[in-house]
């Protein structure tokens, strides 16, 4: 597609349950970030990976929260046991490059709710 | 960490009048990106400009990058411009991460 796809675009969960959120980078990047956005505030980073390598995941809140890029293109991230805190917007970024100084594209994000 | 500010962090307009975001950063910085968001939640990429000046319709970005800030120029606002203003930086480490402003929220009132 033209642009990064996040699915689903919103999710209510029950707290304890688990949930997985899938991004579709743009066709080619190499390079996929994560980010959650909570209520009134700007994105942070969770993690970063190049092709299939998950090369940071030093934003994860927790060991609940798991990320997969298993061929290289799309990308899930899970989070276990679901609690209220995690109630956020997920993003999904990519670049075309790995490295600095690459612009990176936004999906439209998950919401999540975690009741 | 790098620390991203910005000003101010709201902002109410007339429909038509110009106005001026600023953002400011604590240490250089490899890439900066401004963004929109509106108000069903999108991120839309307007600027990517680690320096120098740039132009897009009623936008126009500017990052003087030895001192450290960027401003975003918006004229003849129009109600449709409402929204979250994020500025975003990259300071390099090997992550490649975005560290992100809390945004400055734009009503344009028509």
């Amino acid at each position: 597609g033209a642009g990064v796809s996040q699915s689903p675009r919103y999710k209510v969960a029950k707290r304890g349950q688990d949930v997985a959120l899938r991004c579709d980078p743009i066709s080619g990047h190499v390079s996929l970030f994560w980010y959650q956005q909570a209520l009134g505030q700007g994105p942070e980073f969770l993690t970063y990976f190049q092709n299939e390598a998950q090369l940071d995941k030093s934003g994860l809140p927790s060991d609940r929260f798991f990320a997969e890029r298993p061929e290289g293109s799309v990308s899930t991230l899970k989070i276990q046991r679901t609690q209220q805190e995690d109630s956020a917007v997920y993003l999904c970024a990519s670049s075309l490059r790995w490295g600095s100084n690459q612009p990176q594209h936004f999906g439209d994000g998950t919401r999540l709710s975690i009741l | 960490g790098i620390q991203v500010e910005q000003s101010p962090p709201d902002l109410i307009l007339q429909e038509g009048a110009n106005s001026t975001l600023r953002c400011n950063f604590s240490d250089s910085v490899n890439n900066l990106q401004w963004f929109h968001q509106n108000p069903w939640g999108q991120l839309i990429n307007l600027f990517y400009i680690p320096s120098g000046t740039k132009q897009n319709g009623r936008l126009s970005a500017t990052t003087v990058a030895t001192e450290r800030y960027s401003l975003l120029y918006i004229s003849s606002s129009q109600t449709t411009d409402s929204g979250v203003y994020f500025c975003a930086v990259e300071s390099g480490g090997s992550n490649y991460k975005l560290t992100f402003g809390k945004g400055t929220l734009l009503t344009v009132n028509p």
